[in-house]
């Protein structure tokens, strides 16, 4: 099945400054990538995410890129912000319609450094 | 527009007790979903189900059991609980069409002592 890799597992970075976590995928059939942040006792919730079939995607503060070929893709926060402090998770699907469910990484957790 | 209700949020079960972790939503959603998540790990699919009357095993199936006779409600069933099954369990969401978003509950803790 799908294994997906997640680093760092910590990440402390001063605010205003940039952050960047990086995921790894096994399965090549995979064509989902979404990204996720999870705050304390609360649910995962989407923050952004790409298909296999775009390069880059950016919303405001946050990118995502994707290499098919390396199977890795990568989270970019610029200008964090204290709000940014949360636990991000990377995840890979590839069923169609994305039906049989999400692969996830183990989580990075992001803290932004006053 | 309530999105995804767990209940309860809390739970302490003892060993080989048994309990149903409800799920219900609201979104019209045909594709449910039932997560766990240990400590410094990511989410892991325990079942699924893509409509009413069809569940499918997920990465981690053993020790529990779901039913899905309606669009809105996914039950998850512990039947006879284990330490093992201490965990944090998410229920999720997400609408027919391709790699539509996924929408979390808030999630109930269990712990089985």
């Amino acid at each position: 099945g799908e294994n997906v890799e997640q680093h760092p597992s910590t990440l402390s970075v001063q605010e205003g400054d940039s952050a960047v976590i990086k995921c790894t995928y096994s399965d090549s059939a995979s064509n989902y990538f979404p990204w996720y942040k999870q705050e304390l006792g609360k649910g995962p919730q989407l923050i952004i995410d790409i298909r296999s079939n775009v390069g880059e995607k950016k919303d405001q503060r946050i990118a995502v890129t994707l290499n098919k070929t390396a199977k890795h893709f990568s989270l970019h926060i610029t200008e964090t912000q204290p709000e940014d402090s949360a636990v991000y998770f990377c995840a890979a699907s590839k069923g169609a319609e994305g039906a049989d469910g999400l692969t996830f990484g183990k989580g990075t957790h992001l803290i932004i450094q006053p | 527009n309530a999105g995804v209700t767990q209940t309860p949020k809390f739970r302490i079960l003892k060993i080989g007790q048994s309990m149903t972790l409800q799920c219900t939503q609201d979104m019209n959603h045909n594709y449910m979903y039932w997560y766990r998540q240990d400590p410094g790990m990511g989410l892991k699919l325990i079942y699924y189900s893509v409509g009413a009357g069809i569940t499918d095993k997920g990465e981690v199936p053993n020790g529990y059991n779901v039913s899905r006779s309606t669009t809105e409600d996914f039950p998850l069933r512990l039947e006879l609980a284990a330490p093992s099954q201490t965990s944090v369990y998410f229920c999720a969401s997400n609408g027919k069409g391709v790699y539509t978003e996924a929408f979390f509950g808030q999630g109930t803790r269990l712990t089985v002592v």
